[in-house]
């Protein structure tokens, strides 16, 4: 079964600076499927970014951008020019390519933004 | 991407009761997902709703505390029954298209 590890339970960035959330995931498929969420306290799951395992290209939207090594089976999160409106949850998910596969999520992270 | 409405937002009910959770699609999915966010935990799948079949639960679910119902390719109602106070979560229905999610219902037994 996939597994999905998020090891920083809690990350604090500064207003207008970098951050990088850690994702790892164990899988021995080929091709899949990883994503970040974003929950902020309304508990809205909103889709942050999205990388299909085949690309080798780095998906980016905006101050959002991943760092994908599919070797290391890492899939890293970085956020740029943080906001205040930056701090929520941060969930990283996987999903198998199958039509009925379901997304596997991490523990999640939660992010503070400061002044 | 599509656009699901989910309701009740929140509700709190009393024990041994059933609350009955709606999601609406604004367009045709093959599959939805009903999710489980327990306080401060992670999302775990409750059950897949394919429309014109049972639903697949996953392991730890059964049909008798999770009912599911999928009438159209737009529509499926997830109902907690005989709840108990270990049922207060976050639940919330998902659809592949745009991988997108309803708003949740915060469900609170007492």
């Amino acid at each position: 079964a996939q597994t999905v590890t998020q090891s920083q339970p809690e990350m604090s960035v500064q207003e207008a600076e970098t951050v990088t959330l850690s994702c790892t995931y164990d899988t021995s498929e080929s091709d899949y499927y990883l994503f970040w969420y974003k929950q902020p306290p309304s508990r809205q799951m909103i889709l942050v970014i999205r990388q299909e395992a085949y690309k080798q290209q780095n998906a980016t939207e905006n101050r959002f951008s991943v760092n994908f090594q599919k070797a290391a089976k890492s899939f890293s999160l970085k956020i740029s020019d943080s906001q205040l409106g930056d701090a929520a949850m941060y969930f990283c998910a996987y999903r198998n390519t199958g039509t009925a596969s379901k997304l596997t999520f991490g523990t999640g992270t939660r992010l503070q933004v400061t002044l | 991407s599509a656009v699901i409405s989910q309701k009740p937002s929140r509700d709190i009910c009393q024990r041994g009761t059933s609350l009955t959770i709606q999601c609406q699609v604004d367009s045709q999915v093959t599959m939805m997902f009903w999710y489980r966010q327990q306080p401060g935990q992670s999302l775990t799948l409750i059950a897949t709703a394919n429309q014109g079949s049972e639903a697949t639960y996953e392991s730890g679910f059964v049909i008798d505390k999770f009912p599911i119902s999928r009438p159209n390719l737009t529509f499926s109602t997830l109902t907690v029954s005989n709840m108990s106070p270990e049922d207060s979560s976050i639940y919330l229905c998902s659809v592949r298209c745009g991988y997108t999610f309803g708003s949740g219902t915060r469900l609170t037994v007492v």
